[in-house]
């Protein structure tokens, strides 16, 4: 499978302030997507990110909030802007390698002060 | 009805014995099924994949589908307390590997108490 990382693995931020999260892979793959999972809950798909155009949100999820980028097959960058003690969760990027089969990356614990 | 349900639990049994993993799903088109295993403060982790009705063996863990019940397991035999975790049911709609993605039960805690 995959080698996934994520950057940075934890920060401890500002309300209002905003936070790119990278994820960058070893090998392309076919799909990229974005998680959330608050402490005790379970995950939450924020978005499909699409190589070379807009990610696909889910409910409750949108791009001023949650813009993303996909600029080639390896790498994706999430950004949860304009930052509330909210937002505080675990952000994980998760990726789909010729099968259909879901990898994960380490995650990126964020808290929102 | 959420898409993909699982015991709450926690579920906890004694070293040694068999923890039993059930997952329900609504989608009756469904075509992939998972179950990752998530240790406190860490990434989910690929355990078992099934497509076919019947059971998938590997080492300790055997998965279960019975697709006209909607309805997976996963059995972990011997469990050790290594075994203690969250684990998580997984469902695809298509085997399109280009298309969709999976959507996830909200995860079921096992404690395996020495």
């Amino acid at each position: 499978s995959a080698v996934i990382s994520q950057k940075p693995s934890r920060d401890i931020c500002q309300r209002g302030t905003s936070l790119t999260i990278q994820c960058q892979v070893d090998s392309q793959v076919t799909m990229m997507f974005w998680y959330r999972q608050q402490p005790g809950q379970s995950l939450t798909l924020i978005a499909t990110a699409n190589q070379g155009s807009e990610a696909t949100y889910e409910s409750g999820f949108v791009i001023d909030k949650f813009p993303i980028s996909r600029p080639n097959l390896t790498f994706s960058t999430l950004t949860v802007s304009n930052m509330s003690p909210e937002d505080s969760s675990i952000y994980l990027c998760s990726v789909r390698q010729n099968t259909d089969t879901q990898y994960f990356g380490p995650g990126t614990r964020l808290t929102v002060l | 009805q959420k898409e993909v349900e699982q015991n709450s639990g926690p579920l906890s049994v004694p070293e040694g014995a068999i923890a039993s993993l059930n997952c329900t799903y609504s989608d009756r088109g469904s075509q992939s099924f998972f179950w990752y295993r998530q240790y406190s403060g860490k990434s989910p982790e690929l355990i078992m994949s099934i497509y076919s009705n019947g059971d998938k063996e590997d080492g300790r863990f055997t998965a279960q589908l019975n697709k006209a019940s909607q309805y997976v397991s996963l059995l972990i035999r011997d469990s050790q307390p290594s075994d203690s975790a969250t684990y998580l049911c997984a469902v695809n709609t298509t085997h399109n590997t280009n298309a969709g993605k999976s959507t996830f039960g909200d995860g079921t805690t096992l404690t395996v108490k020495p």
